[in-house]
């Protein structure tokens, strides 16, 4: 079964506005930590913004938010005041476990953002 | 070094070629990843090390890949008779041991093109 799910292949949004992108996940573990991550066209991977399973409050990190829903397995991803340079692919990634060894990575969606 | 190097950065090999390919982590990291990105897809999971010895290596392919990183610093992905099929962007990432959330710093990773 698929772990990460990202249902939008491509998004577009207009310069300044705000954009979520979506992510649902499957685990049965209680203990687990989301991610994201951007990739630019030069191919290196940014870390973008973390949940734990047992956070209380959503995390955010300047002009990123993470929309943590657990009953309904989600993790989607809030940009506010979009710029051109968040143009990119944008992968939600799992680690299953406190202690978990690797990530696994959704299929990815790619943000282009409009003058 | 700031990041994690990978080198080459580019490589085209005839089938059949055996390939090696580089990756010099963030110096103190401790564990230490591969990955394979198809073209448009998001990244697989290979291999794992923690420090020189290699704890999960269910994700490589085949028999073909093979993985090693001798003194825990330095590692190297080998790709023994390649097929077109290899063809991918192969990222290495490092973490520390520890960390609060796991966050994985990722390379520019190195382009295969199997001819």
């Amino acid at each position: 079964a698929q772990k990460i799910t990202q249902t939008q292949p491509g998004m577009f949004v207009q310069e300044k506005e705000a954009v979520t992108l979506d992510c649902t996940y499957d685990t049965s573990d209680p203990s687990y930590g989301l991610f994201w991550y951007k990739q630019p066209s030069s191919g290196e991977m940014i870390f973008l913004i973390y949940q734990g399973s047992y956070d209380q409050q959503n995390a955010t990190e300047g002009r990123y938010s993470l929309n943590f829903q657990k009953a309904r397995k989600s993790a989607n991803l809030v940009i506010s005041a979009s710029q051109l340079g968040d143009s990119a692919m944008y992968f939600c990634a799992m680690r299953e476990g406190f202690h978990g060894n690797k990530l696994v990575f959704g299929s990815g969606t790619i943000l282009r953002v409009k003058s | 070094g700031a990041g994690v190097s990978q080198s080459p950065r580019y490589k085209v090999a005839k089938r059949g070629q055996d390939v090696a390919l580089r990756c010099d982590p963030i110096s103190g990291h401790v564990s230490l990843f591969w990955y394979q990105q198809a073209l448009g897809q998001g990244p697989e999971f290979l291999t794992y090390f923690q420090n020189e010895a290699q704890l999960d290596k269910s994700g490589l392919p085949s028999d073909r890949f093979f993985a090693e990183r001798p003194e825990g610093s330095v590692s190297t992905l080998k790709i023994q008779r390649t097929q077109q099929e290899d063809s991918a962007v192969y990222l290495c990432a490092s973490s520390t041991s520890g960390g609060a959330t796991g966050e994985l710093f990722f390379g520019e990773g190195s382009r295969l093109t199997v001819l």
